[in-house]
């Protein structure tokens, strides 16, 4: 079965600093990966994912991720944060013959200092 | 183009009764799939539903149910609720079976007391 590990449920960021959101996961077949991100009160809006092909892959909102396989990782970079980026991420998993079925991450909140 | 809609947001049960929950996705989607979220457990997958039929489902008791209609619409039903039913109910929608990039509703808010 998968699995996806979150490091850090909470990471607090200078506003114009680099954000960097760790994500790893466990999966026997090639899977597809997703980050997605959630405001207060509100449902989960895609960042930004990965299928196959570019292994670097750019979302909404100025962020980007990088699949390596070798470290079974999905790292979420934005090289300045707003203000506008505190809300909570989720990395998630998710493998075609099992449908649509995504398995989430635990989460990481992440705060915007001014 | 309308995103995903989940009826009613907000909801207050009291232990022993159930709940319907409906979700409309996207025009032209055909795959809903639910997700449960509370802050112990995180988000967890409930089910899938392709073309009315149950296409996968997570590790739940039977008590939570689902069904998809002609039009692609979805409804799941929990009995006999319990404390720990209090969450926030996700749905997702996606195009097809085959496209895996999924849409999410805003939720509806199970407060079970």
């Amino acid at each position: 079965a998968q699995s996806v590990t979150q490091l850090g449920s909470h990471v607090s960021v200078s506003e114009g600093a680099l954000v960097l959101l760790r994500c790893n996961y466990s999966s026997s077949v090639p899977p597809y990966l997703f980050w997605y991100v959630q405001y207060p009160n509100q449902g989960l809006q895609l960042l930004l994912k990965y299928t196959t092909g570019a292994t670097l892959v750019k979302g909404i909102n100025g962020f980007e991720a990088e699949f390596k396989k070798s470290e079974t990782s999905f790292h979420l970079t934005k090289p300045s944060a707003h203000m506008s980026d505190a809300a909570e991420y989720f990395c998630a998993v998710l493998i075609k013959a099992a449908g649509n079925k995504l398995t989430f991450g635990g989460g990481t909140r992440v705060l915007v200092k001014p | 183009k309308a995103g995903v809609t989940q009826t009613p947001r907000y909801l207050i049960k009291t232990r022993g009764q159930q709940v319907t929950l409906s979700c409309s996705p996207i025009s032209g989607h055909r795959s809903v799939s639910w997700y449960q979220q509370t802050p112990g457990q995180g988000l967890q997958f409930l089910f899938e539903y392709f073309s009315e039929t149950q296409r996968n489902k997570g590790n739940f008791p039977g008590r939570f149910s689902g069904r998809q209609f002609s039009n692609s619409r979805s409804e799941m039903n929990v009995s006999t609720l319990e404390l720990g039913d209090s969450a926030l109910y996700l749905c997702a929608s996606s195009l097809s079976d085959r496209v895996a990039e999924q849409f999410f509703g805003p939720g509806t808010r199970l407060t079970v007391l």
